[in-house]
């Protein structure tokens, strides 16, 4: 079935610094989805991309639809403690219902 | 607005075992998902209900199935339960019209012994 690769599978950072992650697949999705998860929690929806090339912004977060419509990026700038937690891809393809979900991005920030 | 809310928190069920699992939609909303996700990986798409009926599956045995209640509530049963069913089981909610915006529940923690 699809598979999304997301990358890097974690990260530790200092906080204050800028965060990128991405999202690759080898099929076309329509629809592209960012879900943060934290321990004992469901993923919660930051940001959905819904055309191409499309640049969307939820505060600090910044994510991007892929030309090729196959790839996505979340950044996060001036990393803070509360955005510790495993990020998540997701995509939709054209006339799917379900969403295919990356295997995450864990993001530790030391103070 | 209510969110999603799922029931129970925890379950600790034995092999062989049959569970049902509850979801209540968030208000507004009318389709329900279900996902399944192991320790460590992303969630997997179970199936989705609309208007009642079952509205897509992915990869998983019959044994696994669902109901959604005419207030757009769910649950999901899992007959005949097997060690590797243990895992966190999510529920999104979303609007017909915009399905891809998925709401998720906090998740049913499955603990099969």
């Amino acid at each position: 079935g699809q598979q999304l690769n997301q990358s890097p599978q974690s990260m530790f950072i200092q906080e204050g610094e800028d965060v990128s992650m991405n999202c690759t697949s080898s099929s076309i999705f329509n629809t592209w989805l960012w879900y943060k998860q934290e321990p004992g929690e469901g993923p919660v929806l930051l940001i959905a991309l819904y055309k191409a090339g499309e640049l969307t912004s939820n505060g600090r977060l910044t994510a991007q639809f892929g030309i090729t419509r196959k790839d996505s990026f979340l950044n996060i700038s001036a990393s803070i403690p509360s955005d510790v937690g495993i990020y998540f891809c997701a995509g939709r393809l054209q006339g799917a219902q379900k969403l295919v979900f990356g295997q995450g991005t864990r993001l530790t920030i030391n103070p | 607005e209510t969110g999603v809310t799922q029931s129970p928190t925890h379950l600790i069920k034995t092999r062989g075992q049959q569970v049902t699992l509850r979801c209540s939609s968030q208000s507004g909303h009318n389709t329900v998902s279900w996902y399944q996700q192991a320790l460590g990986q992303g969630p997997q798409f179970i199936f989705q209900y609309y208007r009642e009926e079952e509205n897509g599956r992915g990869n998983f045995p019959p044994r696994f199935s669902g109901l959604q209640f005419p207030n757009y509530s769910s649950e999901l049963n899992v007959n005949a339960l097997e060690l590797d069913d243990s895992a966190l089981y999510l529920c999104a909610s979303s609007f017909s019209g915009t399905s891809y915006e998925q709401y998720f529940g906090p998740g049913t923690r499955l603990t099969v012994t």
